[in-house]
């Protein structure tokens, strides 16, 4: 079946630094998008990325997606300790089931 | 904003019991999604629901597991006999379509003692 890997599986960052996390999955995706989860939060819809090669980019945030359409990667520029969390990709290929990447997650040291 | 609904948030349980875990999705939602979430680890994709049938299901869920819609609104997780490796936190979401953005509710932690 349809898996996803993220890495790295956690990053500890000083306040300030860039930070990215990659995605990648084992079958081509129709689109993929990104959450965010808070420690003891639920997971909160950052941005979908659809077509081969685009780049989204929102505040801090830019987003790839591979040429391929089987990897992406999130990028922060300048951390700062309200982007705490854990990250998790999300792809959906054809009409199969949404499958989650095994997230990283982040920890900003202030 | 719109938002998804869960209840209880916290569900403690004796193995072997049934459970039923709610859900209120957006109200102009069509698919309907439970995930599981066992502490620390991913987000597991368990079921999908659409024009009031499963459309999709994963290998985690099995016969133990059911979904229902007994009304316009919500929208239920039901696990016949539950077992200790059931503990998690389970979160249903909704979205518009296939495909396009899940809303996630804040999730119902179920312990199974």
């Amino acid at each position: 079946g349809q898996q996803v890997m993220q890495i790295p599986q956690y990053q500890h960052v000083q306040e300030g630094e860039d930070f990215t996390t990659y995605c990648n999955s084992s079958t081509t995706l129709s689109n993929i998008q990104w959450y965010k989860q808070r420690p003891g939060g639920h997971p909160v819809f950052l941005i979908q990325l659809v077509k081969s090669g685009e780049v989204k980019k929102q505040k801090r945030l830019t987003l790839q997606f591979g040429e391929a359409k089987k990897n992406s990667s999130l990028h922060i520029t300048a951390t700062q300790t309200t982007d705490v969390g854990t990250y998790f990709c999300a792809g959906k290929g054809g009409y199969q089931k949404v499958t989650f990447g095994t997230g990283t997650k982040l920890q900003v040291i202030p | 904003e719109p938002e998804v609904t869960q209840t209880p948030s916290h569900q403690v349980t004796q193995m072997g019991q049934e459970v039923i875990l709610r859900c209120v999705p957006i109200s102009n939602h069509l698919y309907f999604y439970w995930y599981r979430q066992i502490l620390g680890q991913k987000v597991e994709f368990l079921v999908s629901f659409y024009n009031n049938e499963i459309s999709e299901k994963s290998e985690i869920f099995d016969d133990q597991f059911s979904v229902e819609r007994p009304d316009g609104s919500n929208f239920t997780l039901k696990i016949r006999s539950t077992k200790l490796e059931d503990s998690a936190m389970y979160f249903c979401a909704s979205s518009e379509g296939l495909g396009l953005i899940q809303y996630f509710g804040a999730g119902t932690r179920l312990s199974v003692l």
